[in-house]
């Protein structure tokens, strides 16, 4: 299986500043038909998972655009370019391109 | 609206079987693979099964392969997950996830139920 592993694992933050998060995969997650399968997915306490990004950039309908997702082949970004107190939560990447589909571990953002 | 509203959890003993539902609504139930994603309590996210949208393909986490069983009713838009052989490491809540954006892409998720597997 594809092992995504995110770093940090735990990320205070200060309100008002930018936040990153890393994902890398353990193969490369260039699909067959050329497409980058790598999501990134926001999941605030007590809640289900939304989905924030698709394909490495692609912005869900409603997110924020402070939101943005970058990368390629095996190394993938999630950044917050100016951290809101509704961001706390727990981030997660997502591959699709390799069977079976694999999350990271989780980066837990607080507020400092 | 599209929704998502997963069922039929609880808490079961060790060996025991429990069946969860999904009822779709908001969209056309029929056109969309649906996932079922588990998360045990205060750890991260694990795929555990797909079907497509017709039922022709499906697929199994290793760890649930042989004992869990997805399947689907298109014409009463709902998903099932049949699990058989319950172990303490199958307790996790439950999400039933809709494909799109992508493989193995959700941008929709249920909201979720609790399966408890305890003596």
């Amino acid at each position: 299986d594809v092992v995504m592993t995110q770093s940090p694992l735990s990320l205070p933050v200060t309100l008002g500043q930018p936040a990153s998060i890393s994902c890398t995969s353990s193969q490369s997650l260039v699909y067959s038909d050329g497409n980058t399968y790598l999501n990134w997915f926001q999941q605030r306490p007590g809640q289900s998972p939304r989905r924030l990004i698709y394909k490495v950039s692609n912005r869900d309908s409603g997110v924020p655009d402070r939101f943005s997702g970058s990368g390629s082949g095996t190394d993938f970004t999630l950044k917050i370019s100016r951290v809101e107190a509704e961001d706390v939560g727990v981030y997660y990447c997502l591959q699709g391109t390799h069977w079976p589909p694999t999350f990271g571990q989780g980066t837990k953002v607080e507020i400092k | 609206e599209v929704q998502l509203v997963g069922s039929g959890g609880g808490l079961v003993k060790p060996g025991g079987s429990l069946r969860l539902s999904c009822a779709a609504s908001g969209f056309t139930f029929s056109s969309y693979s649906i996932h079922w994603v588990r998360q045990a309590p205060g750890r991260g996210l694990e795929w555990v099964s797909s079907i497509s949208s017709s039922g022709t393909y499906i697929y199994y986490a290793d760890s649930v392969k042989g004992r869990f069983t997805i399947s689907r009713d298109n014409a009463k838009n709902s998903l099932y997950l049949q699990m058989n052989s319950l172990r303490a490491e199958d307790t996790a809540v439950y999400y039933c996830a809709r494909e799109e954006g992508g493989r193995y892409s959700y941008g929709y998720w249920g909201q979720g139920t609790l399966v408890t597997v305890s003596s």
